[in-house]
């Protein structure tokens, strides 16, 4: 089945301990983004990645750091969580080397105390 | 892109009503627009596109449209259906650079309640 997964699903965790999301597609996908959902607010853009080794700041970078070492799978690293970061995380990927037709991942619901 | 207020826009319609969403974007060299359904508990699902060089599009049972000249996107649904009640959010992208399509402004949203 063609799909966008995420791990993990929920995470609490406390200011400062370092954390990592995963996100991997299995559909060859060349564009890959993360995107943060907070009421309010809506969806806000991350990063973005057009292709492997290649990644680009989206509107709200501060606090994250992403790579892309292969096409498939696209971590998103809190190095120093902070409360202000407790939010619904989604990762997406998109065949073209763009955000055409993204394909959502099921989200990952993070607490930072 | 646009600021967020904390209260999205609502719609209720009944079932068999044609709905319309509507959404003002931001960036008028935006050339490129998303319209995405999200239900409650589930990432964002894609319903349809248009280029700015388009200013009507149709899909099934979904048409966009797009005004350029005041920054308007709208979402017509025909036949609405208890299953389309969802938060429906536009998004826009502008290249960066002339040539990369690599970012997304979304909008606040709008919850669209169908009635049976």
């Amino acid at each position: 089945e063609a799909q966008v997964t995420q791990n993990p699903r929920y995470l609490i965790t406390v200011t400062g301990k370092k954390l990592t999301v995963t996100c991997s597609q299995n559909m060859n996908h060349e564009y890959m983004s993360w995107y943060r959902q907070d009421p309010g607010l809506g969806l806000r853009q991350i990063y973005y990645s057009m292709n492997v080794e290649v990644t680009d700041k989206g509107d709200v970078p501060e606090g994250y750091k992403v790579s892309r070492k292969e096409k498939r799978n696209f971590p998103l690293i809190l190095e120093s969580p902070s409360p202000n970061q407790t939010s619904l995380y989604f990762c997406a990927s998109s065949l073209g080397t763009g955000v055409y037709e993204q394909y959502f991942g099921p989200g990952t619901r993070l607490t930072v105390t | 892109g646009e600021s967020v207020g904390l209260h999205l826009p609502t719609l209720s319609v009944q079932e068999g009503d044609n709905s319309i969403i509507n959404c003002a974007y931001s960036n008028s060299a935006s050339d490129y627009f998303i319209w995405y359904k999200q239900e409650s508990g589930k990432g964002p699902q894609f319903i349809i596109d248009i280029r700015s060089n388009m200013d009507k599009r149709q899909g099934q049972r979904v048409t966009v449209l797009l005004n350029k000249t005041v920054k308007h996107l709208s979402l017509q649904i025909a036949a609405t259906q208890p299953g389309d009640s969802a938060v429906y959010f536009c998004a826009e992208n502008f290249p960066e650079g002339g040539t990369s399509y690599g970012k997304l402004t979304f909008g606040q949203g709008t919850i669209l309640t169908v009635h049976p």
